[in-house]
């Protein structure tokens, strides 16, 4: 598709599951990036990768939460034994090269639900 | 370290009245400077952007905004507001240090008939 794409776009899970979120960046996007959107928190950053160097991970808020992209492409936001606090829209994003200038181009979210 | 403050959170305002919608950020670099808004039920998109040059930014739908490198402020206006406007509007600022793009908590903009 022409946009990024998330998936599941909702996910209802049990407290102390582990659940894994995907995205899929516009194709040729070198730049992904993670956010949480919990209301009153706005867009929370947690992981940021470019191209080939090593991911800025230092929004994500314990380790529970990690996250990888294959082949600089497809990315993979895991949370491990999920709390309800984890409960929120995570919304994944895609840039041409990472700089600074560049608009974000974002995908619709996963909103993810901790029972 | 870079950071955004918007100072309101909800922004009630009638049909036609204008509108600023407030931010503050911080940055001990050169910055870039962004507005995205999120229609009910939508994904974000941007509005405006500021890199350089003129401090005035015109985006889509009628909005501009005001870089202010003394204020280190990035107020989002609009001189008449529609129906269509309400959404919430994120704040955001990159730097040439960070690289990544950190957003503000939002403003929720309620545009009343």
């Amino acid at each position: 598709g022409a946009g990024v794409s998330q998936s599941p776009s909702n996910k209802v899970t049990e407290k102390g599951k582990d659940v894994e979120l995907r995205c899929d960046p516009i194709s040729g996007h070198t730049a992904l990036y993670w956010y949480r959107q919990s209301l009153g928190q706005g867009l929370e950053f947690l992981i940021y990768f470019q191209g080939n160097s090593a991911p800025d991970k230092s929004g994500l808020p314990s380790d529970r939460f990690s996250a990888e992209r294959t082949g600089g492409s497809v990315s993979t936001l895991t949370i491990q034994r999920t709390q309800q606090e984890d409960s929120a829209v995570y919304l994944c994003a895609s840039s041409l090269s990472g700089a600074p200038n560049e608009k974000l181009f974002f995908g619709s979210g996963t909103q993810l639900s901790v029972l | 370290a870079q950071s955004v403050t918007q100072l309101d959170s909800q922004v009630p305002v009638f049909e036609e009245a204008p509108v600023e919608l407030r931010c503050n950020y911080s940055s001990s670099v050169s910055v870039y400077l962004f507005w995205y808004v999120q229609y009910p039920n939508q994904g974000l998109q941007l509005l405006l952007k500021y890199l350089s040059g003129s401090t005035l930014v015109k985006g889509i739908n009628g909005f501009e905004a005001e870089f202010n490198k003394s204020q280190t402020s990035f107020h989002l206006r609009k001189p008449s507001v529609h129906i269509s406007d309400t959404a919430e509007y994120f704040c955001a600022v990159s730097d040439e240090a960070g690289f990544k793009t950190i957003f503000g908590a939002g403003t929720r903009l309620f545009v009343k008939a």
